[in-house]
């Protein structure tokens, strides 16, 4: 089975600041999808990045960007230019590729980042 | 494209007590996916649909929890004889299932709490 672990609990940023978010994930899978979702405080969960297992490329969003080092098997988020918006929980999440297969999602436990202005 | 709508957003029930959930997914996303997240933790699987077929459960949906959905559109999740342990928020999520686009969007959820 998979797991995701987000070491961090809590989190915080001066504003215009950068700031990683790491997660850790274990897999006997070669191929695979990661994400990274924001749950703002009393609102829904949005997807931030994703990261396909086969691209060596790491994912790019505007402020945000992954460090995918499939070996190691990490997952970091990086904000850059950290706004108060961006305060929220962040979970990471993996996914199975495999076609056919439930793509449910296997969540971490989150980080709560805060951004001080 | 009015995203994924969840009703009620809140509900309180006594212990013992039968509650049901509505999920309306985004229009023509057949794949249907609802998950419990606690306090301070991510949200865990619990069941997922394609179309009206439910094709998976989690170990954690025990026989008190029940979910449908019927002709493939909104789906429901029933919890019967509830106990304070089922305080949680229920999230729902739908896919279009296509396979490598298939990102799961997740509506605002349901927060039960069982006293």
């Amino acid at each position: 089975a998979q797991t995701v672990t987000q070491s961090q609990p809590e989190m915080s940023v001066q504003e215009a600041e950068t700031v990683t978010l790491s997660c850790t994930y274990d897999t006997s899978e070669s191929d695979y999808y990661l994400f990274w979702y924001k749950q703002p405080p009393s609102r829904q969960m949005i997807l931030v990045i994703r990261q396909e297992a086969y691209k060596q490329q790491n994912a790019t969003e505007n402020r945000f960007s992954v460090n995918f080092q499939k070996a190691a098997k990490s997952f970091s988020l990086k904000i850059s230019d950290s706004q108060l918006g961006d305060a929220a929980m962040y979970f990471c999440a993996y996914r199975t590729s495999f076609t056919g297969a439930n793509s449910k999602l296997t969540f971490g436990k989150g980080i709560t980042l805060s951004v001080r202005p | 494209d009015t995203g994924v709508s969840q009703n009620p957003r809140h509900k309180i029930t006594k212990r013992g007590q039968n509650v049901t959930f509505r999920c309306d997914p985004i229009s023509e996303h057949n794949r249907l996916y609802w998950y419990r997240q606690t306090l301070g933790q991510g949200p865990e699987f619990l069941t997922y649909f394609q179309n009206e077929a439910q094709l998976e459960k989690s170990r954690l949906l025990s026989d008190r929890f029940s979910a449908e959905r019927p002709k493939g559109s909104f789906s429901t999740l029933e919890i019967q004889r509830t106990e304070q342990g089922d305080s949680a928020m229920y999230l729902c999520a739908s896919s279009s299932g296509l396979w490598g686009t298939d990102t799961q969007y997740f509506g605002p959820g349901t927060r039960l709490t069982v006293l």
